[in-house]
């Protein structure tokens, strides 16, 4: 399967600011996915990050808030804006199962943990 | 829309003990199953899976079977370690929505020794 590594691994942040986390993939893959897991929730999807187009977004989560870039099919980058800390949770990439799996699978990157003040 | 539903936990238990995690599902046609797993500090990772009904999906001692008659796909484990800690999220794959994942809540388990 695909080693996927994500930076940062946890960051502490004020609100207002915003910070961007990254993913990076060992192989090119097709599909790439951003997901939010708040403190002892469950994984909510919160858009598709398509190369080389707008991300495809999720009921409930804008484009304004979580900024999405996917220069090309081993990277990609989602920036959580104008915090609170109501956005502080896990941030979870992941990619489709073309990377070593079956087309139906996923694999997940280790997470960023995300607090802010 | 499609949902998951797990049972609450957290779910405690002494070694060797047996393991069962319920998960019931709702979809529109034929999704596939999956289990994912999380330790502790750690990130999810594909524990099992199953593509179509009356498929079983294995790994590490963990079984889980596709029931369409019942839309379910339980978690056991004829007897846990310590080491099997862990959160275990149950979750669907609508085809007709390109591997987007539903998880359901998640369940807690704690096994002691």
């Amino acid at each position: 399967s695909a080693v996927i590594s994500q930076k940062p691994s946890r960051d502490i942040c004020q609100r207002g600011t915003s910070l961007t986390i990254q993913c990076q993939v060992d192989s090119q893959v097709t599909m790439m996915f951003w997901y939010r897991q708040q403190p002892g929730q469950s994984l909510t999807l919160i858009a598709t990050a398509n190369q080389g187009s707008e991300a495809t977004y999720e009921s409930g989560f804008v484009i304004d808030k979580f900024p999405i870039s996917r220069p090309n099919l081993t990277f990609s980058t989602l920036t959580v804006s104008n915090m609170s800390p109501e956005d502080s949770s896990i941030y979870l990439c992941s990619v489709g199962g073309e990377a070593g799996g079956s087309y139906n699978e996923q694999f997940f990157g280790p997470g960023t943990r995300l607090t802010v003040l | 829309g499609n949902s998951v539903t797990q049972m609450e936990g957290p779910v405690t238990l002494s070694e060797e003990a047996f393991l069962t995690i319920n998960c019931t599902y709702t979809a529109t046609g034929y999704p596939s199953l999956f289990w994912y797993v999380q330790y502790p500090g750690e990130g999810l990772q594909l524990l099992l899976k199953a593509t179509k009904a009356d498929d079983k999906g294995s790994n590490k001692g963990f079984e889980a079977t596709y029931r369409k008659e019942t839309t379910s796909f339980h978690l056991e484990k004829g007897s846990v370690q310590v080491s099997d800690s862990a959160v275990y999220f149950c979750a669907l794959s609508d085809r007709t929505g390109f591997q987007k994942l539903v998880f359901g809540t998640g369940t807690r388990l704690l096994v002691s020794p």
